[in-house]
């Protein structure tokens, strides 16, 4: 499967605390990106990262992206009951096939 | 507007119904997915269209079957699906461009199959 790996599976933080989640992928890519979905809904697009960037900000959100090592990871600082979700790595070979991880279930506790 | 909406929210058929899922998007996106996902997993790729012609299809059994009728709207028609096929259905929408774009997903469409 080309399927990308997360770790952790799930991770359970107190708010304020930063969460850290990391995604290995197998094949190269254009570009990677990260989504959230809370319990059964759809998914929310959080970044795009592209294979010549390296690291990028949002908010209280930084993607840093190794090609060499295929990996990228997602910090989230400051984490709040409400950043509760799952969240996914996507990775574009170069095509319209996106490829999804097996994602890391978040929980931040009040 | 930024939404993609899907419906029904809710569907239950059985083995021997026909039932249709519906998305529907007003971003001027010329890309549109199908995608299925079953509890605790990543969504997983069914199929594509581009230009409101089918670009990719990942082996999807032919009780599946994807329509694209105009640039706003995607169906996915069912017919004699199997207690397996159970599973949220996502819809999703994007620009067609060389160097990446995110998806818009519209909320889903949980199926159950009896």
């Amino acid at each position: 499967s080309q399927q990308g790996e997360e770790d952790p599976q799930a991770l359970s933080i107190q708010e304020g605390e930063n969460a850290t989640m990391n995604c290995s992928y197998k094949t190269s890519i254009n570009n990677l990106q990260w989504y959230r979905q809370n319990s059964g809904r759809g998914l929310v697009h959080l970044i795009l990262i592209r294979s010549n960037e390296r690291e990028k900000h949002s908010g209280r959100l930084r993607v840093t992206l190794d090609t060499s090592k295929k990996s990228s990871s997602l910090l989230i600082t400051a984490s709040r009951a409400a950043d509760t979700a799952s969240y996914f790595c996507a990775t574009d070979p170069g095509t319209y096939k996106y490829i999804f991880g097996t994602g890391t279930r978040l929980k931040v506790l009040a | 507007d930024t939404e993609v909406t899907q419906t029904p929210k809710h569907l239950v058929m059985g083995m021997t119904n026909k039932k249709s899922l519906k998305c529907e998007q007003h971003m001027g996106h010329r890309a549109m997915y199908w995608y299925k996902q079953k509890a605790k997993k990543p969504p997983e790729l069914m199929f594509v269209y581009s230009y409101e012609k089918l670009s990719i299809n990942e082996s999807v059994p032919s009780r599946f079957s994807p329509e694209c009728p105009n640039s706003s709207l995607l169906n996915l028609h069912l017919h004699a699906l199997q207690p397996e096929d159970s599973a949220l259905y996502l819809c999703a929408s994007s620009q067609v461009e060389s160097q990446g774009y995110e998806q818009y997903f519209g909320p889903g469409t949980r199926l159950t199959v009896t």
